[in-house]
């Protein structure tokens, strides 16, 4: 059983930038959030997708926006880069139910040069 | 959501047990606690979950009093590959139609184990 996986792995891009990246959810899963990591810090929400639309944002600016596929994957979408966006982009999925746990990806490490 | 507290940091010698205690003195009555490991340049790794009383599994134990204020990760004969940071986090109670819930990390506990 495959577990969330994310890619790429690691990526480089220069500032103004757009990226994508890209998330498959365990299996069984329906949920999939996105957070975001920097250097030194615990992980912070993006935003969380169910049934393909956007159901619970953190507090991050419009240049963040994601989708959500039938098949429940997902990608994170980042338009014009800045150089503070260089962090650890984690995946995590989950099913709808009460206390399921979360699981998390290995993470998609995007450098903004 | 609910704030969570832990140590900053630990050491510990290899083959003793480690006990990181959280607290969480506004956990919901439905949410759950779950502690996560995360190693540099990895994502967090699920260790164990629990709602009250005491859970085990394989790599850890999790003790929570029965007023849920805190809770308290055990990893008995801790080894070198146990250095890592350890993050409490609480929710995952309840679902609802216009969303679910998130996760709120602190910064964790980071756990030095010496040879």
């Amino acid at each position: 059983d495959a577990g969330v996986t994310q890619s790429p792995t690691h990526l480089i891009k220069t500032r103004g930038q757009q990226v994508t990246l890209r998330c498959s959810p365990k299996s069984g899963h329906d949920t999939v959030s996105w957070y975001q990591q920097a250097l030194g810090q615990g992980p912070q929400f993006i935003f969380q997708y169910y049934e393909e639309e956007e159901r619970q944002r953190g507090n991050f600016p419009d240049r963040f926006s994601g989708h959500q596929f039938p098949n429940y994957s997902s990608e994170l979408n980042v338009n014009a880069l800045l150089l503070g966006d260089s962090a650890l982009y984690l995946c995590a999925s989950s099913a709808r139910v009460r206390g399921n746990t979360i699981y998390f990806g290995e993470g998609s490490w995007l450098t903004v040069v | 959501l609910a704030k969570t507290t832990q140590p900053i940091s630990m050491d510990s010698y290899e083959g003793q047990e480690v006990n990181i205690t959280c607290s969480h003195n506004n956990i919901a009555t439905n949410d759950y606690i779950t502690w996560y490991q995360q190693f540099p340049s990895q994502g967090p790794r699920f260790i164990i979950q629990g709602y009250k009383t005491k859970v085990t599994n394989e790599v850890a134990s999790l003790f929570i009093p029965a007023d849920r204020k805190s809770s308290t990760l055990s990893l008995p004969r801790v080894s070198l590959s146990d250095t890592a940071v350890y993050y409490c986090l609480v929710g995952g109670g309840q679902y609802s139609g216009a969303g679910s819930y998130q996760l709120t990390f602190g910064k964790g506990t980071k756990l030095s184990v010496i040879p």
